[in-house]
């Protein structure tokens, strides 16, 4: 299979920092996804990883180690706005583009 | 521009009914796949679509069909709805993939469907 692991849900502070993790099979795997989903709206597009090691991206950055089939998204700077769920997806579709999603990560963010 | 569009926002069934859903790709997207997310879970893959044809499926059972029209607009069918069917169906469109293209998978907001 293709299991993508994240934690259910987390909480952090307002202005805080959060690091959410994320596990996956490497057999067939091309790259990382990860979206932003507020309830009852649609995901948003965050981050694309393909190549090991950090990209950025304003408050929020994004890691991929290959060879562990491991990556996280940093948050920076935490706003309320932020809270919100975070799906990691795995791209193994080949030529297609098929995303294997985890079960998302339910952020909260506290003042 | 306009994104992803899906029709209807919400729908009401009865188990056994049958269901039609609807998705506008982003403007000059051509594939679009679909995706069911029950609460609190990610969206699950059911199947994508690519120059009118299903072009990779997830594992869903053949109640589940779909089609794609000339202007790249796609239904989604289910047939003889289950209780377990409750869910948001999300369509994602995309531009088909290339040698080294790394597109993203535009979300539109979804069909919220209830099997009652």
């Amino acid at each position: 299979g293709q299991n993508i692991d994240q934690p259910t849900e987390m909480t952090a502070t307002e202005g805080a920092i959060v690091q959410i993790n994320c596990t996956y099979q490497t057999s067939g795997f091309n790259g990382l996804f990860w979206y932003q989903q507020h309830a009852g709206e649609a995901p948003t597009f965050l981050s694309y990883n393909v190549l090991d090691g950090l990209e950025e991206k304003g408050r929020f950055s994004s890691f991929l180690s290959r060879s562990k089939g491991y990556s996280y998204l940093l948050l920076k700077e935490l706003q309320m706005k932020d809270s919100a769920s975070y799906l990691c997806a795995g791209d193994y579709g080949g030529a297609t583009n098929k995303l294997i999603f985890g079960t998302g990560t339910l952020l909260a963010v506290q003042p | 521009d306009a994104g992803v569009t899906q029709s209807p926002t919400h729908l009401i069934k009865t188990r056994g009914q049958q269901v039609t859903l609807r998705c506008s790709p982003k403007s000059g997207h051509d594939t679009v796949s679909w995706y069911q997310q029950a609460l609190g879970q990610g969206p699950q893959f059911i199947f994508q679509y690519y120059e009118e044809e299903e072009r990779q499926r997830g594992n869903f059972p053949d109640r589940f069909s779909g089609h794609q029209f000339p202007n790249y607009s796609s239904e989604l069918n289910v047939n003889a709805l289950l209780l377990g069917d409750s869910a948001l169906y999300l369509c994602a469109s995309s531009l088909a993939r290339g040698l080294s293209t790394n597109e993203k998978l535009f979300f539109g907001s979804g069909t919220q469907l209830s099997v009652l």
